[in-house]
């Protein structure tokens, strides 16, 4: 089945910093998610954006199909932003195949 | 707002039990879906349903099944829970190919 991978694991930042997350997957897709997980463990879509670029406010994606990866840019981040980030894959279908997500801490 | 409840934030079972994981969801979404999360795994997935009384196998169906007699019901069954399904489930719904939506998680503890 199609792999999706995300880097970094693991991400600590100062308050204010930029950061980048990636994901790549290994086959084409129809679609593709970014998730973030709040440390209550409730996750919330961030984006749907199976190509191209999009941005809501402080949070952008990117996503190059073609090159079969995607980019989550954060923005002067903040200690709110902590938590586990997923990009999720559509295949085919209506599953979902999820990355083991990147963990990150904003520190004060 | 969608909104997607399930039916416990934590539950604790005893191997061999019978264990029910109820998820409801209120938009009229045709597709459910079974999540596990376990550390450094992401969220992997169970089962889905695309129609009432219609289920899929994910990538890891062993030792689960599920219901779907109503629409907005979504009901994932541990036949004879094991101390290696301890684990946080989550459920989601969706309409078509359009974003998932995620209920809080059930994180169930097999002793």
């Amino acid at each position: 089945g199609i792999q999706v991978e995300q880097s970094p694991p693991d991400l600590i930042l100062q308050e204010g910093a930029n950061s980048t997350l990636r994901c790549n997957f290994s086959d084409s897709v129809n679609n593709l998610q970014w998730f973030h997980q709040n440390p209550w463990g409730q996750l919330i879509n961030l984006f749907y954006i199976p190509s191209g670029t999009k941005q809501n406010g402080r949070l952008s994606a990117t996503t190059v199909a073609t090159e079969r990866y995607s980019l989550l840019y954060i923005s002067s981040s903040q200690t709110t932003d902590s938590g586990v980030y997923f990009c999720a894959v559509e295949p085919g279908g209506n599953d979902m195949r999820f990355g083991a997500g990147t963990r990150l801490t904003v520190k004060p | 707002d969608v909104k997607v409840t399930q039916s416990s934030r934590y539950l604790v079972k005893r191997t061999g039990e019978k264990v029910f994981l109820e998820c409801v969801q209120d938009m009229d979404h045709e597709n459910m879906f079974w999540y596990r999360q376990d550390p450094g795994l992401g969220l992997r997935l169970i089962y889905f349903s695309y129609d009432v009384k219609m289920k899929e196998k994910g990538d890891i169906p062993e030792g689960y099944s599920v219901s779907r007699e109503k629409k907005e019901r979504f009901s994932l069954i541990l036949e004879s829970a094991s101390t290696n399904q301890t684990s946080m489930y989550l459920c989601a719904s969706n309409l078509g190919g359009n974003t998932q939506y995620f209920g809080p998680g059930t994180r169930l503890t097999v002793l």
